[in-house]
């Protein structure tokens, strides 16, 4: 079973700055079932990035995903105050998902 | 515009069942794998398990293999989460999501429905 382990747990920032969300998997995994949420207190997950690079439909350019094999990263290239939530990776394999902890992005 | 509304969360105790819906609508319900997932208080997310499109293959965590079961019902639209032998740790948001176009990812969830598990 792959498990997934994000860094850091809590990123404090200021709006306008880069934030930079680690996710390591612990074997590799294909970058096409590697994929990143959002979630806002008291709303549901929102998907950010597919296939370890693409952006879901409707989501800013600001937001940017990379990385292969165990080591993957989700960029927001300028914070809006409307970014600070949780994010959370998340890969397929075998018709089922695993998450990642989780990486609260705070104001700082 | 795609919508996913669960239902039939409540509180019950120890042992006893519970059978949770989700109404589908906005998008062809039996062109795509569905799945639940699960965040506890406070929590992250939890996947539980998931259904093809035509109930041939289903897939469930092992925290709940065995005392939970996924089915859909196409006609209606409908993804169902019958969940039994409730311990308190099965306690949380249950959200019903749909994967996206390549299958790998949930690009659509409900709000959820909340059960809590207590005596």
């Amino acid at each position: 079973e792959i498990v997934l382990t994000q860094s850091p747990g809590t990123l404090s920032l200021s709006p306008g700055e880069r934030a930079t969300l680690s996710c390591r998997a612990s074997q590799s995994v294909s970058s096409s079932y590697l994929a990143w949420y959002q979630q806002k207190p008291g709303q549901a997950p929102r998907l950010l990035i597919y296939g370890a690079s693409s952006r879901a439909t409707g989501i800013p350019d600001r937001f940017s995903g990379s990385g292969s094999g165990t080591d993957f990263t989700l960029t927001i290239s300028r914070l809006e105050p409307e970014d600070f939530a949780v994010y959370y990776c998340q890969q397929y394999g075998s018709s089922r998902f695993t998450f990642g902890p989780g990486t609260k992005v705070d104001i700082k | 515009e795609v919508q996913l509304v669960e239902s039939g969360g409540d509180l019950v105790q120890p042992g006893r069942s519970l059978r949770l819906s989700c109404a589908a609508s906005g998008f062809t319900f039996d062109d795509y794998a569905m799945y639940w997932v699960r965040q506890g208080p406070g929590k992250g997310l939890e996947w539980v398990s998931g259904i093809s499109w035509n109930s041939g293959n289903k897939a469930y965590a092992d925290s709940v293999k065995g005392r939970f079961t996924i089915s859909r019902d196409n006609a209606k639209n409908s993804l169902y989460l019958q969940m039994n032998s409730l311990r308190a740790e099965d306690t949380a948001l249950y959200y019903c999501a749909k994967t996206g176009t390549s299958g790998r990812e949930l690009d659509y969830w409900g709000q959820g429905t909340l059960v809590t598990v207590s005596s």
